[in-house]
């Protein structure tokens, strides 16, 4: 069946930092991919999708690439904030939908001055 | 913008109690969905469902059921709920299957099963 493996959180970082959260999948065919976000007290949130092989995602500075060759849609993001701390969850979809994700376990991101 | 209201934020219930959990979207989408969120294993799909009267089962169905009668509600109903029940549980909709229509998720009910 499908799965999403996630880096192991939490990753803490200090302001204007480089981020990168690991995500690697197995899938049959060719999945959707998401990296969804949820802030302190909050519901998780699109943040960036890719739906085929070498397809960017990006907004609001993150990006991940949809790298078939090694299965994988690492999120990144040049410089991050303080307020860009959160829990991310990569997930997978089967190919041509949005929904019925599969979810990683999640990485929680501590940003600090 | 889109509104997923789940009924309550914390809900504390014994053992073998019948517990509802209610959940309302304002977008007449057509797909809502339940999972439960627990520390260090993710999300995990409860039941979905893709229309009125209709349901399907996620990948941990097991000691739960669902009921949408109308379009915007969808209810997760736990029979006689369990100590392993104690979880955050989040509901989302969305508009149609398509890529350009992803997950809108509530803001989660913390259920407490003593």
């Amino acid at each position: 069946g499908n799965s999403v493996t996630q880096m192991e959180g939490p990753v803490t970082l200090s302001e204007e930092a480089f981020l990168t959260i690991n995500c690697t999948y197995t899938a049959t065919g060719y999945p959707s991919l998401f990296w969804y976000v949820q802030y302190p007290g909050e519901g998780l949130q699109l943040l960036l999708k890719a739906t085929k092989a070498d397809d960017k995602g990006s907004n609001k500075g993150f990006e991940a690439t949809y790298r078939k060759e090694t299965t994988s849609f690492h999120l990144e993001k040049g410089s991050v904030q303080v307020s860009d701390s959160a829990v991310y969850f990569c997930a997978l979809s089967e190919p041509g939908t949005a929904s019925k994700l599969t979810f990683g376990t999640g990485t929680r991101l501590q940003v600090t001055l | 913008d889109v509104k997923v209201t789940q009924s309550s934020r914390y809900l504390v219930k014994r053992t073998g109690e019948k517990v509802f959990l209610e959940c309302v979207q304002d977008m007449d989408h057509e797909n809502m969905f339940w999972y439960r969120q627990d520390p260090g294993l993710g999300l995990r799909l409860i039941y979905f469902s893709y229309d009125v009267k209709m349901k399907e089962k996620g990948d941990i169905p097991e000691g739960y059921s669902v009921s949408r009668e109308k379009k915007e509600r969808f209810s997760l109903i736990l029979e006689s709920a369990s100590t392993n029940q104690t979880s955050m549980y989040l509901c989302a909709s969305s508009r149609d299957t398509g890529t350009n229509s992803p997950l809108h998720f509530g803001n989660g009910t913390r259920l407490t099963v003593t």
